[in-house]
């Protein structure tokens, strides 16, 4: 079946610092796949996404390469800042799964000054 | 732009009372969906609906949750009777189209059943 999976939090780094979050995927087909993020009370936002292999999503700063060999979607930052403080979620929709998104189980991040 | 909107933000009631959350989707989207958001389960797609029609509802943990969509531009999710279990935040989201579009999330409604 379908499915996402992300490192484990929380990531806790300092301002400045470099960000990778891990996500690898298992899916039939070929999917699209989102980067989401949650502040703290709020819903879910879309951060950037990528609809076929090689494809490099991008947004605030924030990149993601779709990785079709290595079935994975790795979320990269080179600077952080203090505002990034978040939950990040990898998710993947596929025709075959229909419409609804698969999100993994979501990473926190917490950046420091 | 109006975004997705939810209502109530906060709900607290005793168990085995009824409860009713609200979405309002952005004007346009034609697809609408219900999630559920523990720190157990992760987020959990409910139900969703294209056109006002439930297309799949196979998430919907029990009888006691229903979800309908009377109209494009408004959905109820209810539970009854609730149960300390069902505590979570909701999450309501809609899309135009599918595959590769994005879905909007409201703000949610955290459920609090004592």
């Amino acid at each position: 079946g379908n499915s996402v999976t992300q490192m484990e939090g929380p990531v806790t780094l300092s301002e400045e610092a470099f960000l990778t979050i891990n996500c690898t995927y298992t899916a039939t087909g070929y999917p699209s796949l989102f980067w989401y993020v949650q502040y703290p009370g709020e819903g879910l936002q879309l951060l950037l996404k990528a609809t076929k292999a090689d494809d490099k999503g991008s947004n605030k700063g924030f990149e993601a390469t779709y990785r079709k060999e290595t079935t994975s979607f790795h979320l990269e930052k080179g600077s952080v800042q203090v505002s990034d403080s978040a939950v990040y979620f990898c998710a993947l929709t596929s025709r075959q799964a229909g419409t609804a998104l698969i999100f993994g189980k979501g990473t926190t991040l917490s950046v420091s000054s | 732009d109006a975004g997705v909107i939810q209502s109530p933000r906060h709900e607290v009631t005793e168990m085995g009372q009824e409860v009713t959350l609200r979405c309002k989707p952005i004007s346009g989207h034609d697809y609408l969906f219900w999630y559920r958001q523990t720190m157990m389960r992760g987020l959990e797609l409910l139900i969703y609906f294209n056109n006002n029609v439930p297309i799949d509802d196979s998430g919907m943990p029990e009888d006691r949750f229903s979800a309908k969509m009377p109209n494009a531009s408004f959905s109820t999710l209810k539970i009854q009777p609730s149960e300390p279990r069902d505590s979570a935040v909701y999450f309501c989201a809609s899309s135009f189209g599918r595959g590769n579009q994005p879905q909007h999330f409201g703000d949610g409604t955290r459920l609090s059943i004592l």
